[in-house]
């Protein structure tokens, strides 16, 4: 099984530009999120979708869009990139039964806008 | 405040000996509690979780006090393998979402 998956690992934009981070797992997981690290911040939510067909704003969801596809699959949208949006970006997914269970991350995608 | 605070550390300990630290969570409700470990650039991986009890995992022992709100990591007879940032991470129940703190760096030295 390879878990969970991100493309890209590395990305340099210019301000203004857009992309999308996409993100899958293979576990039949229901939850699934996205976070971004900084230096001294630890790993801060920014949207998560508890099941398939539902997506909640985290903690940090200000430029920042998001879509699950489908049960495997969920990707974060950049519409314009900004500079204080370079960060590590992780993926993550868990099974839930009134308590979280183990998270899986990806191994990360490292953003930097310019 | 935030929700998971932890000594940032780092904590700089010799090959074989024994290091600890705790963590601290806002939320009194709060039911989940692991410890992860993250490499350097990598991402975080599951070390533990915490029992009400206390539970151990071969050299990592890991303790929960809900009535000062603190989680305990110690790791005995370190090895240069161990070196890693630990990330406290709580859930409260019927929460999808984890509280993480910003991580303790430990470093093993030979």
């Amino acid at each position: 099984n390879a878990g969970v998956t991100q493309t890209p690992k590395f990305q340099v934009l210019k301000t203004g530009q857009s992309m999308t981070l996409q993100c899958a797992q293979d576990m039949n997981h229901n939850s699934m999120y996205w976070y971004r690290q900084d230096p001294g911040m630890g790993l801060r939510l920014i949207y998560y979708s508890a099941s398939e067909g539902t997506t909640d704003k985290g903690e940090v969801p200000n430029g920042y869009n998001v879509s699950r596809l489908n049960k495997r699959e969920f990707s974060l949208r950049l519409e314009s990139a900004a500079p204080s949006q370079t960060s590590v970006y992780f993926c993550a997914s868990s099974e839930w039964a009134g308590l979280v269970r183990e998270q899986f991350f990806g191994p990360g995608t490292r953003l930097t806008v310019l | 405040r935030k929700e998971v605070e932890q000594d940032p550390g780092p904590f700089n300990v010799p090959e074989g000996a024994t290091v600890a630290f705790n963590c601290t969570y806002s939320n009194s409700a709060s039911q989940s509690f692991f410890w992860y470990r993250q490499d350097c650039r990598k991402e975080p991986k599951l070390l533990m979780s915490v029992y009400s009890s206390g539970n151990e995992d071969g050299r990592f022992t890991a303790q929960l006090n809900r009535a000062s709100q603190y989680i305990s990591l110690l790791i005995r007879d370190s090895k240069l393998s161990d070196s890693a940032t630990y990330l406290c991470v709580v859930n409260d129940a019927n929460d999808y979402k984890l509280s993480f703190g910003a991580g303790t760096t430990v470093t093993v030295r030979a």
